[in-house]
């Protein structure tokens, strides 16, 4: 069964709390994306990486951090310096020099 | 700053029928164009792309329109279904393929049965 997951689906946690969103793929890709999605809106990106062990700021990054220290895994964490945590965050990923971009499930964050 | 848009944020369509949905985009060095479809609750699903050096570029029942004159692109759905209810997303790419996609804000269709 291959493909990009993310766990939880849902995640609830209380305001101030740091939390890290899990993002897996086994298809090989070299580049991971984390995406931010408010009810109605666009996809906002929040921070890519191209290769192992390096990663860029998207458009979004202010209050997130993230690692890429396997190809298969980008995990997000939300820390407690993002003022509006509560959104739905896409994970998307691709093959170097490849054109289509593929997403991930989501996790719906829930800040209370 | 460069953009992806779209003209219409929603629209409604009767089952049977075609549907047409418009994206602007104004970034003329874009080379690269892509179509998501979102249900509810769950991630993007890809549609069809279409590079710059095509006008038109058919999937099964979907067809993607570019027109570089005037910046425009269109994903037209033949034969519409209840199960084409979503949010549609175009995307561009400029220059290089390592560059992130730029996502317009999508649009919603509604099949009517």
């Amino acid at each position: 069964d291959g493909g990009i997951t993310q766990s939880p689906k849902y995640l609830f946690r209380k305001e101030g709390q740091n939390v890290t969103l899990s993002c897996e793929q086994n298809l090989n890709h070299d580049a991971m994306y984390w995406y931010r999605q408010d009810p109605g809106q666009g996809l906002r990106l929040i921070y890519y990486s191209q290769i192992v062990n390096d990663f860029q700021k998207g458009d979004i990054a202010e209050g997130y951090s993230v690692s890429r220290e396997k190809k298969e895994s980008f995990p997000l964490t939300v820390t407690s310096a993002q003022k509006n945590p509560t959104a739905f965050y896409l994970c998307a990923s691709k093959l170097a020099g490849a054109d289509t971009q593929y997403f991930g499930p989501g996790t719906r964050l829930t800040v209370l | 700053g460069e953009s992806v848009g779209l003209h219409l944020p929603t629209l409604s369509v009767q089952e049977g029928d075609n549907s047409i949905i418009n994206c602007a985009y104004s970034n003329s060095a874009s080379d690269y164009f892509i179509w998501y479809k979102q249900e509810s609750g769950k991630g993007p699903q890809f549609i069809i792309d279409i590079r710059s050096n095509m006008d038109k570029r058919q999937g099964q029942r979907v067809t993607v329109l570019l027109n570089k004159t005037v910046k425009h692109l269109s994903l037209q759905i033949a034969a519409t279904q209840p199960g084409d209810s979503a949010v549609y997303f175009c995307a561009e790419r400029a220059l290089s393929g390592n560059t992130p996609l730029v996502f317009g804000k999508g649009t919603r269709l509604s099949v009517i049965a």
